[in-house]
């Protein structure tokens, strides 16, 4: 099954606006975390939420986890055309007896200046 | 403070050739995971491995794909007889220690393409 299901799966919105990115997953998660590619690199981590925590913000990132309703958002406050790239959310679980860090498929974000 | 290095960048072979794929981990840290991410797709975990141990290799196929993290050197990913379904970018990740102790720190990937 898919873990980790951003949505939308492309977002484009101009400079200065938030962006908010939503992820759902399926099963009990250990912690959630939100990466960044920028076309053609690797993937750089944004922010980890346990799963015993509610918000956390860094800088103009701020990321819910709702483990009632098994989602998260990815909300990006200013957006800047630096911000283009794709998101991806990544559940930290226990599957098939290993725990293993799960991506969803991202989410590409294009911010026009 | 060098990060995670992968080499090559780009790898060019043709069907039945074989790949190899190396990952040298950030100072420091001894987990090493391996990440295959197709066009327009998430990361798929391959393999988990610490210094001369596969910890997980659950998302590897079983046939032509083996991975290695020797005592010395980098971690190796090593596709045998490629075929055109093996192009895809290949990332490395390594953390100082394993699961749920925080991010994975990957490379820039290597790009496969089988001709």
């Amino acid at each position: 099954s898919q873990q980790g299901e951003e949505d939308p799966q492309a977002l484009s919105i101009q400079e200065g606006e938030n962006a908010t990115m939503n992820c759902s997953y399926k099963t009990s998660i250990n912690n959630l975390q939100w990466y960044r590619q920028n076309s053609g690199r690797g993937l750089v981590h944004l922010i980890l939420i346990r799963s015993n925590e509610r918000e956390k913000h860094s800088g103009r990132l701020r990321v819910t986890l709702d483990t009632s309703k098994k989602s998260s958002s990815l909300l990006i406050t200013a957006s800047r055309a630096a911000d283009t790239a794709s998101y991806f959310c990544a559940t930290e679980r226990t599957q098939g007896g290993s725990e293993k860090l799960v991506f969803g498929k991202g989410m590409k974000l294009t911010v026009n200046p | 403070n060098a990060g995670v290095m992968q080499n090559p960048r780009h790898l060019v072979r043709r069907r039945g050739q074989e790949a190899r794929l190396r990952c040298s981990p950030m100072k420091g840290h001894s987990h090493v995971y391996w990440y295959r991410q197709l066009p327009e797709e998430g990361l798929k975990f391959m393999v988990y491995l610490q210094k001369e141990n596969i910890i997980d290799e659950s998302g590897m196929p079983k046939e032509r794909f083996s991975a290695e993290f020797p005592k010395e050197g980098p971690s190796i990913l090593r596709i045998q007889q490629v075929v055109r379904g093996d192009s895809a970018a290949y990332f490395c990740a390594s953390s100082p220690q394993g699961w749920n102790t925080g991010e994975l720190f990957f490379g820039e990937g290597s790009r496969l393409t089988v001709l």
